[in-house]
Parts: C-alpha cells; sequence; structure tokens
C-alpha cells in the first residue's frame, strides 16, 4: 500500500540554521508529492508540491526535490526564521486516485 | 485554488449532543470534498469522502452512523458529529479538490471539538 515516513521530531533549531526534514515514500505508480505546514491552532497549507521525478518544488525559502530512486522529498531551507516554528506534514497522491496519505509530521521549532 | 471556509473554528459541547461543521467551497463547485481528523500530536487520517448527491464513502473503522455527512450542494458539505463523547474530541479537518486534478487540495481551517 501507500505509505508516507517522516523524520521524528521534535526538530529545535536555532534561528538562521539550515533545516532538513527528511521524507521517504511507498507507492505503485508515479505520486504526486507535497509538503503542507500546519501553524499553531490552524488548518494545512500546501507549501510547496511535486509532480514527476526531478522536478523541485519550492516557496518561501523551502525546497525539496522528488526523487524517484531513493524514493524521497525531503524538505530543506537555508536559513529558518521563528515564524517557520509549525508542524510539516510530507504527504502523496497516488497517482490512480485522490486521496492523500500524509505521513506523521515533524515539529519544527526555531528560537530565536 | 479553492477557497475554502470551514465553520466553527472552536466548539465546545457536552457528552451525549451532537455538532454540526461546516465546509464552504467559496468559489468553486466541488463534487467531492474530504473530511479528516487528527488527533493531538498526530498525523491527518481520512474520515470519509464526501460527494455531491450522493451518500458518503467512509474508510475503515469509522462509524457512518456517528459521522454524518451531508453534501447537499456543491458548496456545502456537513459533518455531524453524533451523540458526542470526549473521545471524539479532535481537530477535524475538511478539504475541497482544485481544479486542476494534479496538485494538491486546499484545506480549511479546521474545527476543533472539545466534548466535556
Amino acid at each position: 500500500g501507500n505509505s508516507v515516513t517522516q523524520m521524528e521530531g521534535p526538530v529545535t533549531l536555532s534561528e538562521e540554521a539550515f533545516l532538513t526534514i527528511n521524507c521517504t515514500y511507498t507507492a505503485t505508480g508515479y505520486p504526486s508529492l507535497f509538503w503542507y505546514v500546519q501553524y499553531p491552532g490552524e488548518g494545512l497549507q500546501l507549501l510547496l508540491k511535486a509532480t514527476k521525478a526531478d522536478d523541485k518544488g519550492s516557496n518561501k525559502g523551502f525546497e525539496a526535490t522528488y526523487r524517484k530512486e531513493t524514493t524521497s522529498f525531503h524538505l530543506e531551507k537555508g536559513s529558518v526564521q521563528v515564524s517557520d516554528s509549525a508542524v510539516y506534514f510530507c504527504a502523496l497522491r497516488p497517482s490512480d486516485g485522490q486521496n492523500f496519505v500524509f505521513g506523521p509530521g515533524t515539529r519544527l521549532s526555531v528560537l530565536p | 485554488g479553492a477557497v475554502v471556509s470551514q465553520h466553527p473554528s472552536r466548539v465546545i459541547c457536552k457528552s451525549g449532543t451532537s455538532v454540526k461543521i461546516e465546509c464552504r467551497s467559496l468559489d468553486f463547485q466541488a463534487t467531492t470534498m474530504f473530511w479528516y481528523r487528527q488527533f493531538p500530536k498526530q498525523s491527518l487520517m481520512l474520515m470519509a469522502t464526501s460527494n455531491e448527491g450522493s451518500k458518503a464513502t467512509y474508510e475503515q473503522g469509522v462509524e457512518k452512523d456517528k459521522f454524518l455527512i451531508n453534501h447537499a450542494s456543491l458548496t456545502l458539505s456537513t459533518l455531524t458529529v453524533t451523540s458526542a463523547h470526549p473521545e471524539d474530541s479532535s481537530f477535524y479537518i475538511c478539504s475541497v479538490a482544485g481544479t486542476d486534478q494534479l496538485y494538491g487540495y486546499t484545506f480549511g481551517s479546521g474545527t476543533r471539538l472539545t466534548v466535556v
């Protein structure tokens, strides 16, 4: 079946540190891959996406590259800010369906 | 992408009562909406797929008689938690498929339900 695995949190970084949140997936076919962010008390917001191998999604300084050979979609940011503190969810949407499969989420705390 | 409004954002109810949560697609006619549930510090779990004009499709383990879903129009789906109990306390989020089926869906802002 389809599944998403993320690195366990919480992740605590100092402001301006480099961020990597690992995400790997298992899926049949060619899924689309997503990162969603959830700020405290809010719903999910789409952060970035990639729909095919070697695509790079980017937004607000965050990047992730669709790596089919390693079935990964790691999230990176060169310099985090306090305002980036949130929970980050990696997700996939199977090529043959509509429903998302979410990873467990990684909580990021950025300290000033 | 679609604009989704979810209401209420927070609700506290007594055990045994029912609570209705609304999910509206403000600028897009959504034939399909999805309802998710999120327990504290856990990921989202799909509860059901709401189809306009037909019965919702529930995921395994979700009680359809307890979580009533109505999708009577192309812009509104409702989730009613019937005879709520404290274990139903959770964060409920709806989502709407955008016009481009290849990309991500738009999520509502969520409803935090607390049953006391």
